[in-house]
């Protein structure tokens, strides 16, 4: 079974400020890593994975995500976030080598600040 | 467009009172899933299908029902809601296999049960 952690339920930051999404997660077998993004009253939307290859991961608006093995993370980052960066964050894993489920993280909720 | 379509997008209903939630894909996508959206808690998921008449539960089938009957069509059924299913539903599909395919997402349906 695999679990995950999102280490910040709400993450307040500036507009043209850095932001860092903390993700942690533990699964007994290897995993893809994914980041979906939720728009205020919308579904979810792939912002990156990860599925082998460069640890770090570039998405769609300026997000990149970097996998640490060791440390089992995958956390999102943005150098200078906008207003409409504002919206919750998902962090997921899938097992690489059976089935297709999806599990997620509690979800962060970026609130960008003018 | 390629896109899962989850009717309808906001629901209230009263304790007991059967419904059904539809969900239907353009992609061809074996697999389907339902999740639950809860604050704090991500998204979790309720049951899914491999392909045409293959479901199973997943981490919170509990109140649902949920069949495969055609390959694009994958409906949640509530035969008898109580208010501990108000909640964010979403429906999503991809391919099977061993790619590390991310899911599509519907748009989300709200439900309140009073």
């Amino acid at each position: 079974a695999q679990s995950v952690t999102q280490l910040d339920s709400q993450v307040p930051v500036f507009e043209e400020a850095p932001v860092e999404l903390r993700c942690n997660y533990s699964s007994s077998v290897s995993v893809y890593l994914f980041w979906y993004v939720q728009y205020p009253n919308q579904g979810l939307q792939l912002l990156l994975k990860y599925l082998s290859g460069s640890t770090l991961v570039k998405g769609i608006n300026g997000f990149e995500a970097e996998f640490n093995k060791s440390q089992t993370s995958f956390h999102l980052r943005k150098p200078s976030v906008h207003i409409s960066d504002t919206a919750e964050y998902f962090c997921a894993v899938k097992p690489r080598a059976a089935g297709n489920k999806l599990t997620f993280g509690g979800g962060t909720r970026v609130l960008v600040k003018p | 467009e390629a896109q899962v379509t989850q009717n309808p997008r906001y629901l209230i209903t009263v304790t007991g009172k059967k419904l059904t939630v539809t969900c239907s894909q353009n992609m061809n996508h074996e697999y389907m899933s339902w999740y639950r959206q809860d604050p704090g808690l991500g998204l979790r998921q309720i049951y899914y299908s491999m392909n045409v008449e293959v479901t199973d539960k997943g981490d919170v089938p509990e109140g649902y029902k949920v069949s495969r009957k055609e390959k694009r069509n994958f409906p949640l059924i509530l035969e008898s809601p109580s208010p501990n299913q108000t909640s964010l539903y979403f429906c999503a599909s991809s391919f099977t296999g061993q790619l590390g395919y991310g899911y599509t997402f519907g748009s989300g349906t709200r439900l309140t049960v009073v």
